[in-house]
């Protein structure tokens, strides 16, 4: 059981590239999520997903899309990249309990667009 | 809308003392779920604990232990007898629906 994997690691994009981040979870888990952490800040939720077909904006969308076309697979997209997307990204999962929505979270993406 | 906020930016302590890291909420929900996170410097987020609004029984698990208060709306994380493993970013979460609102972090240094 491997939990949230995410890839890659690190990655350097120059502006106007554009690229994927991939996150998987193999938890069976209906909810993903994206969020990214700027230096000193917590975590700012990107976008967001309840199951297979069904993605909605979180806090800071702008800049980015996803899909999520099967239940452990949920990619973030970044078009055009900017400097300010300069950033560390955390995918998560969850399920819900009958305690809440406990998220799991990846190792995280650290992204540098230059 | 939610709120989580962490007054504290960074605290510092040498080893063996007793540290309290401190999260006030705000939320017009009736039925609310309070985490705690803990990042070391590897990166990672690492759950620590969960708190539903109905519970407000103090909860010690080994050195950790957290106090929730509702009357305040905070939800107090103490750490006894501080190691230097204990090192690292902590964020305090608010459920809001099926999402999560954090802090902004602690960053706690613990000096041997």
């Amino acid at each position: 059981n491997a939990g949230v994997t995410q890839t890659p690691k690190f990655r350097i994009l120059k502006i106007g590239q554009s690229m994927t981040l991939q996150c998987a979870q193999d938890m069976n888990h209906n909810y993903m999520y994206w969020y990214r952490q700027d230096p000193g800040m917590g975590l700012k939720l990107i976008y967001y997903s309840v199951g297979a077909g069904i993605t909605d904006k979180g806090e800071v969308p702008n800049g980015y899309n996803v899909s999520r076309s099967t239940t452990e697979d949920f990619p973030l997209r970044l078009e055009l990249a900017a400097p300010s997307q300069t950033s560390v990204y955390f995918c998560a999962s969850s399920q819900r309990t009958g305690s809440g929505y406990e998220q799991y979270f990846g190792p995280g993406t650290r992204l540098t667009v230059t | 809308a939610q709120k989580v906020t962490q007054a504290q930016t960074e605290i510092s302590v040498v080893e063996k003392e007793d540290v309290t890291l401190d999260c006030v909420y705000e939320t017009r929900d009736t039925t609310y779920y309070l985490f705690w996170y803990k990042q070391p410097p590897s990166g990672e987020l690492v759950f620590l604990i969960r708190r539903n609004s109905f519970d407000e029984q103090n909860e010690i698990s080994g050195r950790y232990s957290w106090n929730f208060q509702k009357s305040t709306s905070s939800f107090n994380f103490t750490i006894t007898a501080s190691q230097v493993v204990d090192s690292a970013v902590y964020f305090c979460a608010l459920s809001e629906g099926n999402k999560l609102v954090f802090g902004a972090g602690t960053i706690l240094r613990v000096k041997s």
